[in-house]
């Protein structure tokens, strides 16, 4: 149990255009969602907390207006990369906490999506 | 201070060697540790979580030293499908949940 699925696994977009990518807890609900960025050989960061049916906390840094979440569903969110340009090239991950039986702690990380902009 | 930082590694080792990851953290009030380990292109997966009293898992023994702020984790007879990358990890936002990631340490086991 526990399965959290991404789509797509790997996207490679032109500059300019806009991603969306998608998470989905797949045998679960799950209020907090949360995604993540990792660069080359860097450390993932979070990018934000989503919450279901409320806006998400971006961290320092991370434009809101630029990286668009939506968590409309207990088993489902998405992260829309506008206009995205070559630096936003990364590995994005997502995870999610089960909203029952176990504090937020117990987060399961999606499979993850390689965005490559030309 | 970087919040987490780890040994840069690599670390290469032969199968049955045991191995010892060192982490340290900066924020005082983080109140859960973890490790976790990434294969290669691949998204993280929680190996153990870090108690006080320090815990074992088979090969696996992880320590916590809240005074020092220091995380360590154990890798006994090291086997060749521990070939990875190790993550330390820390809930640094205390009710306000959030991971802070190391940046991995990359242990290689050779045959």
């Amino acid at each position: 149990g526990a399965v959290v699925s991404q789509h797509p696994s790997r996207v490679i977009c032109k500059s300019g255009t806009s991603v969306k990518i998608e998470c989905r807890s797949l045998d679960f609900q799950a209020t907090t969602m949360f995604w993540y960025r990792q660069f080359p050989k860097q450390s993932l960061m979070l990018m934000a907390t989503s919450n279901e049916g409320s806006k998400a906390t971006y961290e320092q840094g991370v434009e809101k207006d630029k990286f668009l979440i939506n968590h409309a569903s207990l088993t489902l969110s998405t992260l829309t990369v506008t206009s995205a340009h070559p630096e936003d090239s990364s590995f994005y991950i997502c995870s999610a906490s089960p909203t029952s039986g176990g504090a937020l702690e117990t987060q399961y990380f999606g499979p993850g999506t390689r965005l490559l902009v030309l | 201070r970087k919040e987490v930082e780890q040994d840069p590694g690599p670390f290469n080792v032969p199968e049955g060697a045991t191995v010892a990851f060192n982490c340290t953290y900066s924020n005082s009030a983080s109140q859960s540790f973890f490790w976790y380990r990434q294969d290669c292109r691949k998204e993280p997966k929680l190996l153990m979580s870090v108690y006080s009293s320090g815990n074992e898992d088979g090969r696996f023994t992880a320590q916590l030293n809240r005074a020092s702020q220091y995380i360590s984790l154990l890798i006994r007879d090291s086997k060749l499908s521990d070939s990875a990358t190790y993550l330390c990890v820390v809930n640094s936002g205390g009710s306000n949940y959030k991971l802070t990631f190391g940046k991995g340490t990359l242990l290689t086991v050779n045959p």
